[in-house]
């Protein structure tokens, strides 16, 4: 199975900071990599699709960017609604695996 | 608008079966699939498997493949996942997520369904 490991598992930050969350993959994925967010208790969301495409409705202050095996997600001011987790996954290859998530925090 | 509503709360014991509904409304259930992502406490979610709306096809996870099978009824575009012989790391939050093209990118969810299983 592909491996997805996440950078850092936790974040602390404050409204209108930068942050920025990468993901290694265990071999190369090209860009199949998905970007999800999950408040507590509800579903996760998508964001990002194929590395860099933003979902239609997901604010532009999200971007995703990377290939092969090195991805991140970039948040460009962040809002008091983007504390939440965040997970990437690969779907290049059966089973479609996801990271172990990054907990973004109110610093 | 497009929704994905599951079935309630379940509590097993180890060795029983489980089956979780999936009903889907607001789009045409046959031209896209169903993934069965699941989630245990603290932990990441795992993509179990997928099932194709229009002709049934399903793939699954190797991990699931002797435990977990995946039906759908058009009639009422219901999706429906049944886990066999569970044990207590089956313990987790179980959500169907529309899936097009059975590549696991995931648009839409259910709300989840709880499966507590314990003696």
């Amino acid at each position: 199975d592909i491996q997805m490991t996440q950078s850092p598992s936790s974040l602390s930050a404050s409204v209108g900071d930068r942050v920025t969350i990468t993901c290694r993959a265990s071999q190369t994925i090209t860009t199949y990599l998905n970007w999800y967010q999950q408040r507590p208790g509800k579903a996760p969301k998508i964001l990002v699709y194929v590395a860099s495409s933003l979902v239609s409705g997901v604010p532009s202050r999200f971007s995703g960017s990377g290939s092969g095996t090195q991805f991140t997600l970039t948040i460009s001011s962040l809002q008091a609604e983007d504390f939440a987790t965040y997970y990437c996954q690969q779907n290049y290859d059966m089973p479609f695996t996801f990271g172990q998530g990054t907990r973004l925090e109110i610093k | 608008q497009v929704q994905l509503v599951q079935s309630g709360v379940e509590v097993k014991k180890p060795g029983a079966s489980v089956t979780v509904s999936c009903k889907s409304s607001g789009y045409a259930f046959t031209s896209y699939g169903i993934s069965w992502v699941r989630q245990a406490p603290g932990q990441g979610p795992e993509w179990m498997a997928w099932i194709n709306g229009y002709n049934g096809k399903t793939k699954y996870a190797q991990k699931f493949q002797d435990r977990v099978t995946l039906t759908t009824d058009t009639s009422t575009s219901t999706t429906f996942m049944e886990l066999r012989t569970l044990i207590s790391d089956d313990t987790a939050i179980y959500y169907c997520a529309r899936d097009r093209l059975g590549m696991a990118t995931l648009d839409y969810w259910g709300q989840g369904t709880l499966v507590t299983v314990a003696s």
